[in-house]
């Protein structure tokens, strides 16, 4: 049940891109994205509901698309602040209690 | 802001103490979370409490216990600790109102480390 992860390390360069990608193999009431550094407690970045709602923050934002049951995080014009370990969360059953995946570790460099 | 506090940020003990791992939020929560992070694998759900004296197994409850007798207060027992319990621990807490709206609010962790 636990949803997939992709790619498991990115290295960017300062202003790059990336995508993050989480998969699951089951219906989804909502995926959450948080942000981890290392040695700190996981910090939630946003909420994806049902419906393909799309959440921004600052110049991190994601999508989700409900019939793929999948949702990406972009990380655009990457800051070093972005470093750190990104997780998604699902949500298979609306309680509020998720599965998470195994990480992304990005790393920004200068 | 909410707060959950973990007791002790790093601990270590013996093979076959029984351990403890206290965890407290300050926002009045219904759901309290333990976690077990390890490298590569993620975060995995030991317990979770969904009220007091309420509780439900996780994915990884096996070797573990927990305690709720108040609300702000969710505790993680390993009753005989053994080295593959070696790991860093993360409680949790969200409010029941909104369920899958609501993010979860980390503590800072416990690293534990038996001996």
């Amino acid at each position: 049940q636990q949803p997939v992860q992709s790619p498991q390390a990115v290295i960017l360069r300062e202003g790059e891109d990336a995508v993050i990608n989480c998969s699951s193999s089951k219906a989804l009431y909502s995926v959450h994205w948080y942000r981890q550094k290392h040695g700190e407690a996981p910090v939630f970045l946003m909420i994806l509901l049902k419906g393909g709602e799309q959440k921004g923050h600052e110049k991190i934002s994601a999508s989700f698309n409900e019939k793929k049951q999948q949702s990406s995080l972009y990380l655009t014009a990457s800051q070093l602040s972005y470093s750190g370990t990104y997780f998604c969360g699902t949500d298979l059953y609306s309680w509020g209690k998720l599965q998470f995946g195994a990480g992304t570790q990005v790393v920004v460099t200068p | 802001d909410v707060k959950v506090t973990q007791s002790s940020r790093y601990l270590v003990k013996r093979t076959g103490e029984k351990v403890f791992l206290e965890c407290v939020q300050d926002m009045d929560h219904e759901n309290m979370f333990w976690y077990r992070q390890d490298p590569g694998l993620g975060l995995r759900l030991i317990y979770f409490s969904y009220d007091v004296k309420m509780k439900e197994k996780g994915d990884i409850p096996e070797g573990y216990s927990v305690s709720r007798e108040k609300k702000e207060r969710f505790s993680l027992i390993l009753e005989s600790a053994s080295t593959n319990q070696t790991s860093m621990y993360l409680c949790a807490s969200t409010p029941v109102a909104g369920g899958y709206r609501q993010p979860q609010h980390f503590g800072d962790g416990t690293r534990l480390s038996i001996l």
